[in-house]
C-alpha cells in the first residue's frame, strides 16, 4: 500500500512552458486535492475532486487545471508556467464525503525561471 | 472568511519537557480541526482530528484539544524526544464537505 504518491519530485521549467504532475492513490478513496504550500502562505487549495469525472475550484485556482479520469489519478497541469508558479505542491486524498482525515502524497517542488 | 494562526512560529526545547503548541481561529463555527506533521521536504501526516462535538483527542503522547467556543486548539506533546523535531500545522473545517484552512505552522525542534 503505497498511500498517496506524486511525479515527479523536481522540476525546473521556463517561463511559458507546459506541464502535468502526476498524483496517484491507492486507497481507494473518492476526494482528492491539489494545494500549493508558499513560505507566508501556508498550504492553499487549488482544485479538488469529489469523484471519478468531476473537479472543482478551490482557493487559488487561476492558471491551472485538473482531470479526474481515473478514481486512482488526479492531473495537475500548467498550461503557460509563470515565476509566480513557482512553489511545492501536495496531493492529498480522503475517504467518501471529505470529511476525514487527508493523506498527502511527499509533494513536487517547482521551479519556473 | 476564516483565519488560522500557529504561535510561536518556532519553539525550540530541550529532550524530556512537555510542550504545548497552540492553534487559534477567527470563526469558531467549524466542523472539524485536524493536527498534522511535516518533516522537513516532505508531505504532511496527520496527527490527529477532532470533530465539532469533542473536547480532546488522544494519540500516544499527543493530546489534541479544541475549544470552539474561544476558537482555540491546543496539541500536547509529553516527554518529547528529538525525533518529534518537525513543523507542526492545523487545520479547521467550516462545514461538512468544504475545503481545509491551514495554519503557517510551528516549527518544533527537540534538542537532545
Amino acid at each position: 500500500n503505497a498511500g498517496v504518491t506524486q511525479t515527479p519530485k523536481f522540476r525546473v521549467l521556463k517561463t511559458g512552458q507546459s506541464m502535468t504532475l502526476l498524483c496517484a492513490q491507492d486507497m481507494n478513496h473518492e476526494y482528492m486535492y491539489w494545494y500549493r504550500q508558499d513560505p507566508g502562505m501556508g498550504l492553499r487549495l487549488i482544485h479538488y475532486s469529489v469523484g471519478e469525472g468531476t473537479t472543482a475550484k478551490g482557493e487559488v485556482p487561476d492558471g491551472y487545471n485538473v482531470s479526474r479520469l481515473k478514481k486512482q489519478n488526479f492531473l495537475l497541469g500548467l498550461e503557460s508556467a509563470a515565476p509566480s508558479q513557482t512553489s511545492v505542491y501536495f496531493c492529498a486524498s480522503s475517504p467518501d464525503r471529505g470529511n476525514y482525515e487527508q493523506y498527502f502524497g511527499p509533494g513536487t517542488r517547482l521551479t519556473v525561471t | 472568511k476564516q483565519e488560522v494562526t500557529q504561535i510561536p512560529a518556532a519553539l525550540s526545547v530541550p529532550e524530556g519537557e512537555n510542550l504545548v503548541l497552540n492553534c487559534s481561529f477567527t470563526d469558531s463555527a467549524i466542523y472539524n480541526l485536524q493536527w498534522f506533521r511535516q518533516d522537513p521536504g516532505k508531505g504532511l501526516t496527520s496527527l490527529l482530528l477532532i470533530q465539532s462535538s469533542q473536547r480532546e483527542q488522544t494519540s500516544g503522547r499527543l493530546n489534541a484539544s479544541l475549544d470552539k467556543s474561544s476558537g482555540r486548539s491546543t496539541l500536547y506533546i509529553a516527554a518529547s524526544q528529538p525525533g518529534d523535531s518537525a513543523t507542526y500545522l492545523c487545520a479547521v473545517r467550516a462545514t461538512s464537505g468544504s475545503r481545509l484552512t491551514f495554519g503557517e505552522g510551528t516549527q518544533l525542534t527537540v534538542n537532545p
